[in-house]
């Protein structure tokens, strides 16, 4: 049973750029959510795609933004890219249906963004 | 507004000795999950334990155990017999409203270090 898969490991990036980071969710799970933890500190939400719609929001600005396929993966996109959005950004899966385990996001290893 | 506490930014433990780390958390909601994660060096979040509110047992999962106090709006994790694998950083995070898909808020962690 396949965990969540995160792509790029890493990246390095210059300020201006824009970036795409991809997750892959769990087995049997249909919601994606992505977080982003700067160094130090403990993750915040950024935001939540279920049924390829995002339906709940943290407080980022409009450079952030994502999209959820059909298959339940997503991805999460930065556009114009600032110094202080250098940080570990990981994506947990979970699914809507109250069962055994369900309750629980499961992260994935994340992707390490360094903006130069 | 939810949020949750973690006064402990760091820690040191014996090997096989018993260790708690606390959490509290404000919320006005009846309904929430209490979650504790793992997360080692190498970044991956890794789930530990989870509470729901309406629980009435603490949750334990092998040498984890979650010493939940509702009253106190308390949620300590206790590790039993650590080991030095256990040495990370420890996040408590909350869930509200009471749904697998709701957004995950966590505190600033702790860093648990285990002495040989």
């Amino acid at each position: 049973d396949a965990g969540v898969t995160q792509s790029p490991t890493h990246l390095i990036k210059t300020r201006g750029q824009q970036v795409t980071l991809r997750c892959s969710p769990k087995s049997g799970h249909d919601t994606v959510s992505w977080y982003q933890q700067a160094l130090g500190q403990g993750p915040q939400f950024i935001f939540q795609y279920y049924e390829e719609e995002e339906r709940q929001r943290g407080n980022f600005p409009d450079r952030f933004s994502g999209h959820q396929f059909p298959n339940y993966s997503s991805e999460l996109n930065v556009n114009a890219l600032l110094l202080g959005d250098s940080a570990l950004y990981l994506c947990a899966s979970s699914a809507v249906l109250l069962e055994a385990g369900a309750e629980t996001q499961y992260f994935g290893p994340g992707t390490r963004l360094l903006v130069l | 507004a939810q949020k949750i506490t973690q006064t402990q930014p760091g820690m040191f433990v014996q090997e096989k000795e018993a260790v708690t780390l606390d959490c509290t958390y404000d919320t006005s909601d009846q309904s929430y999950g209490l979650f504790w994660y793992k997360q080692p060096s190498s970044g991956e979040m890794i789930f530990l334990i989870y509470q729901g509110s309406y629980d009435e047992q603490n949750a334990t999962e092998g040498r984890y155990s979650l010493n939940f106090q509702k009253a106190r709006k308390s949620a300590n994790l206790v590790i039993s017999a650590s080991q030095l694998g256990d040495s990370a950083m420890y996040f408590c995070a909350m869930r509200e409203p009471y749904s697998s898909a709701s957004k995950i808020i966590f505190g600033s962690g702790t860093r648990l270090s285990i002495r040989p």
